[in-house]
């Protein structure tokens, strides 16, 4: 199976940096995604890494270690608005089956004024 | 952009009734789509793969009489709820992935809210 490891509540203040953590094991790994979710509503992407590295995209970036099995979202100039369930997802090609997402629990960051 | 639509929104069946979830591409092919399954406050876990004219492949642990899934077109997945139990009450999510670009995104349908009562 997949372990994907995330922590489960984060909370910080308007303006700050928060940086949520994702721990994986996993074979057939073929890339990491970071998905933002409200409560009730489909995840949405924020962010795709397949090779080591750092990929900035406005206030958020991503960051992958494939030799650690170690990925990060980090936040930054937090928004009252950002307060949302945040999915690391990892990729799985196995077999004849390509594309499957392995989620990981979530981390609810709440972002306080 | 590529918009994945899906219905019901909401759907509330007695224990026993059958439930048909579909789930649409709109403005693009999907050769692929995922159906997920989400309990209050935990995470997605993906319950099969659709791929267009086979069958489905089903992630371990799930009942594949009991959710039966039908791709018959490149725009179309249902997703049928057999006999529903109140344990079935979750919310249903469906993902396709985007033929001939790039292969690693998938787009997420906004989801059915299932009660069983």
């Amino acid at each position: 199976g997949q372990n994907i490891d995330q922590p489960t509540e984060m909370t910080a203040t308007e303006g700050a940096i928060v940086q949520i953590n994702c721990t994986y094991q996993t074979s057939g790994f073929n890339g990491l995604f970071w998905y933002q979710q409200h409560a009730g509503e489909a995840p949405t992407f924020l962010s795709y890494n397949v090779l080591d590295g750092l990929e900035e995209k406005g206030r958020f970036s991503s960051f992958l270690s494939r030799s650690k099995g170690y990925s990060y979202l980090l936040l930054k100039e937090l928004q009252m608005k950002d307060s949302a369930s945040y999915l690391c997802a990892v990729r799985v090609d196995r077999g004849s089956t390509l594309g499957r997402l392995y989620f990981g629990r979530g981390t609810q960051l709440t972002v306080w004024p | 952009g590529a918009v994945v639509s899906q219905h019901p929104s909401r759907v509330i069946c007695k224990s026993g009734t059958s439930v048909k979830i579909e789930c649409r591409s709109l403005d693009f092919q999907a050769t692929t789509m995922f159906w997920y399954r989400q309990f209050p406050k935990q995470s997605l876990m993906l319950m099969a793969t659709s791929n267009e004219g086979s069958k489905a492949t089903y992630e371990q642990g799930v009942e594949k009489d009991k959710f039966l899934i039908n791709h018959a077109s490149l725009t179309l997945s249902t997703l049928t709820v057999t006999s529903a139990h109140p344990e079935d009450s979750s919310f249903y999510i469906c993902s396709a992935r985007v033929l001939g670009l790039a292969a690693y995104e998938q787009y997420f349908g906004p989801g059915t809210r299932l009660t069983v009562t």
